[in-house]
């Protein structure tokens, strides 16, 4: 199947710092790219949904000053988490699909916030 | 909005058990079905889907069968393996075509 990565894996920063995760479809071109959180022992919840070379849509209730989203290609997609804080502590995962083919996911980000 | 609700674990299992997850969801019109499964340190990997009322998903011995008239997508197996071990998710797909999850129910089997 298609593979999907993540970088990096886990990352551990100091409250009001900003950090950026990757996610690269490595034999594919995505149109598509979701992000996800997950808390502890909760299911994934959709974030947002970029699709290339346009503005992510971002789901209610998700502050899109906060998680900054960019696609500016067919295989990388970035989410930047703005002035980081303790409550910002999650797992982050990203999916993409071609089209509307099956969405590949990677294998998160856990995300650390001091 | 579409939502899923699946059965909590965790669930210990020994090796050659039967298994069955629970999922049931609520949805407008009529959602496609999955079951992915988050093997320990991977990310979700698509296990099986449905798209209409009465099919049946199957893969690597897991089935569900897409039960319109209970609103449900129940996972079993006949015999779970030492490997069968992750996090299974049951999930939603409508119009949108976002996927709404449950909760993830963690399976874990023993020698």
């Amino acid at each position: 199947g298609a593979v999907v990565s993540q970088h990096p894996s886990w990352v551990i920063c100091k409250s009001g710092t900003s950090v950026k995760i990757e996610c690269r479809s490595l034999d594919f071109q995505a149109t598509t790219m979701f992000w996800y959180r997950q808390f502890p022992k909760q299911s994934l919840m959709l974030m947002a949904t970029s699709n290339e070379g346009s503005k992510a849509t971002y789901e209610q209730g998700v502050e899109k000053d906060k998680f900054l989203i960019n696609h500016a290609s067919l295989t990388l997609s970035t989410l930047t988490v703005t002035s980081a804080h303790p409550e910002d502590s999650s797992f982050y995962i990203c999916s993409a699909r071609l089209v509307h083919n099956e969405q590949f996911f990677g294998p998160g980000t856990r995300l650390t916030v001091l | 909005g579409n939502s899923v609700t699946q059965m909590e674990g965790p669930v210990t299992l020994s090796e050659e058990a039967f298994l069955t997850i629970n999922c049931t969801y609520t949805a407008t019109g009529y959602p496609s079905l999955f079951w992915y499964v988050q093997y320990p340190g991977e990310g979700l990997q698509l296990l099986l889907k449905a798209t209409k009322a009465d099919d049946k998903g199957s893969n690597k011995g897991f089935e569900a069968t897409y039960r319109k008239e209970t609103t449900s997508f129940h996972l079993e197996k006949g015999s779970v393996q030492v490997s069968d071990s992750a996090v299974y998710f049951c999930a939603t797909q409508g119009g949108s075509e976002k996927l709404v999850f449950g909760k993830g129910t963690k399976l874990t089997v023993n020698p």
